[in-house]
């Protein structure tokens, strides 16, 4: 059964802390996606990778950082830089060609 | 600046009274319009693609259309299951990404 999954549903995190998030995906896709949504606001890009071993800073990348090493896995990591981190986090992937993406379940995490 | 507008903000409906909800767009280059279904806290659910003015898109009681300033969800006899946030995006032509921008969302209530 094709599709993308992340953990944990809910993260709670302390001032001052890293925490990672993962993302996989078994669809093989080459594209994979992160994504931050607030209320109120339209999801909004923080980072994204066409390919393993690459990737690029999105609208709103200050305060992340992400890895590529496997073509199925793309995690990210909400560092203490990360000024309101409070959020629902999407990860989401495609083909190259295509446009359409698709998204896993989420990450909510809060800040204690 | 690309921008991406839904319209209205939340709706609520009676089960079995169609309406439609809008997705205003002016962007530069439009290369495709996605809607997305989104269920609390879950993650955005794929319903259509369309890419080019006069394109209608069909699936159960959903309908999407397409022109070249804004995209129309008709929906059709809405049942209380229909209940959910729509997400309109856009894919723009050029980009060295395959990046989309978001609207904010439709919630729609459907009252049985």
């Amino acid at each position: 059964d094709g599709g993308i999954t992340q953990s944990p549903k809910y993260l709670f995190r302390k001032e001052g802390q890293n925490v990672t998030l993962s993302c996989e995906q078994n669809l093989n896709h080459d594209a994979m996606y992160w994504y931050r949504q607030d209320p109120g606001q339209g999801l909004r890009l923080i980072y994204y990778s066409q390919i393993v071993n690459d990737f690029q800073k999105g609208d709103i990348a200050e305060g992340y950082s992400v890895s590529r090493e496997k073509k199925e896995s793309f995690p990210l990591t909400v560092t203490s830089a990360q000024k309101n981190p409070t959020a629902f986090y999407l990860c989401a992937s495609s083909t190259v060609r295509a446009d359409t993406q698709y998204f896993g379940p989420g990450t909510r995490l809060t800040v204690l | 600046e690309d921008q991406v507008t839904q319209s209205p903000e939340a709706l609520r409906l009676q089960e079995g009274e169609s309406s439609s909800l809008n997705c205003s767009y002016t962007v530069s280059g439009l290369r495709g319009l996605f809607w997305y279904r989104q269920d609390p806290g879950k993650g955005p659910e794929f319903l259509f693609t369309l890419y080019s003015a006069g394109e209608e898109k069909e699936k159960e009681r959903l309908k999407a259309t397409l022109t070249k300033k804004e995209s129309f969800l008709h929906i059709t006899a809405p049942k209380p299951e229909d209940s959910a946030t729509y997400l309109c995006a856009v894919y723009l032509d050029g980009g060295a990404t395959n990046k989309l921008i978001f609207g904010t969302g439709t919630l729609l209530a459907v009252q049985p």
